[in-house]
């Protein structure tokens, strides 16, 4: 399944409180991706980074923010201001240069009451 | 920005007949079309891809057809066993960079 890890595999927040969540690959990738998952809807796009220090807004950035300080290492924090924050997230990992090719990690499942 | 539309939702076929997932495309730029594959609660896997210099591509019992012009594509399974259910799942890309994908088709394998 590859190297990226995604951790926790379930979290609980109280509304109000911002989490975040981590996203690690050993693959040596230079493109890391963060997608929210819903039920009975396809991924879509939070973040992407293709580079270290770079990051780009996908469709549904608005709540959320991200860091990429290492190219091994893509946290997503939730803030207070994403209005419906419960969902899966899931974040994958790209090489780019020679390949398209996506990975995914195993996710992570958010529940805020 | 890219809009991927796919269908059926859902589909249910016996075992050892044919299933067949189709998915359109709004960008002409989009050269990448990769097919995933995701059990529930877990995580989508890759299992074919195709570019836009490729028409079509097998791998084994998977293919992928893909016409440029009309902008779209499909997903064939030959020979469908039990453990193909799942949810598949197209997207579309330009050259990696945003990844767009469909909204999943549910497909049952019926032994």
């Amino acid at each position: 399944d590859g190297g990226i890890t995604q951790s926790p595999k379930y979290l609980f927040r109280k509304e109000g409180q911002n989490v975040t969540l981590s996203c690690e690959q050993n693959l040596n990738h230079d493109a890391m991706y963060w997608y929210r998952q819903d039920p009975g809807q396809g991924l879509r796009l939070i973040y992407y980074s293709q580079i270290v220090n770079d990051f780009q807004k996908g469709d549904i950035a608005e709540g959320y923010s991200v860091s990429r300080e290492k190219k091994e290492s893509f946290p997503l924090t939730v803030t207070s201001a994403q209005k419906n924050p419960t969902a899966f997230y899931l974040c994958a990992s790209s090489i780019q240069l020679t390949g398209f090719e996506q990975y995914f990690g195993p996710g992570t499942r958010l529940t805020v009451t | 920005g890219e809009n991927v539309e796919q269908h059926p939702s859902t589909l249910s076929v016996q075992e050892g007949d044919s299933a067949v997932i189709k998915c359109t495309y709004s960008d002409s730029a989009s050269n990448y079309f990769p097919w995933y594959k995701q059990e529930l609660g877990k995580r989508p896997q890759l299992i074919i891809d195709i570019r836009s210099n490729v028409g079509e591509k097998k791998d084994q019992r998977i293919a992928v057809t893909l016409n440029k012009t009309a902008k779209h594509f499909s997903l064939h399974i030959t020979e469908t066993q039990p453990e193909d259910s799942a949810v598949y799942f197209c997207a579309a890309s330009i050259t990696g960079n945003q990844f767009y994908f469909g909204t999943g088709t549910s497909l049952t394998v019926i032994p």
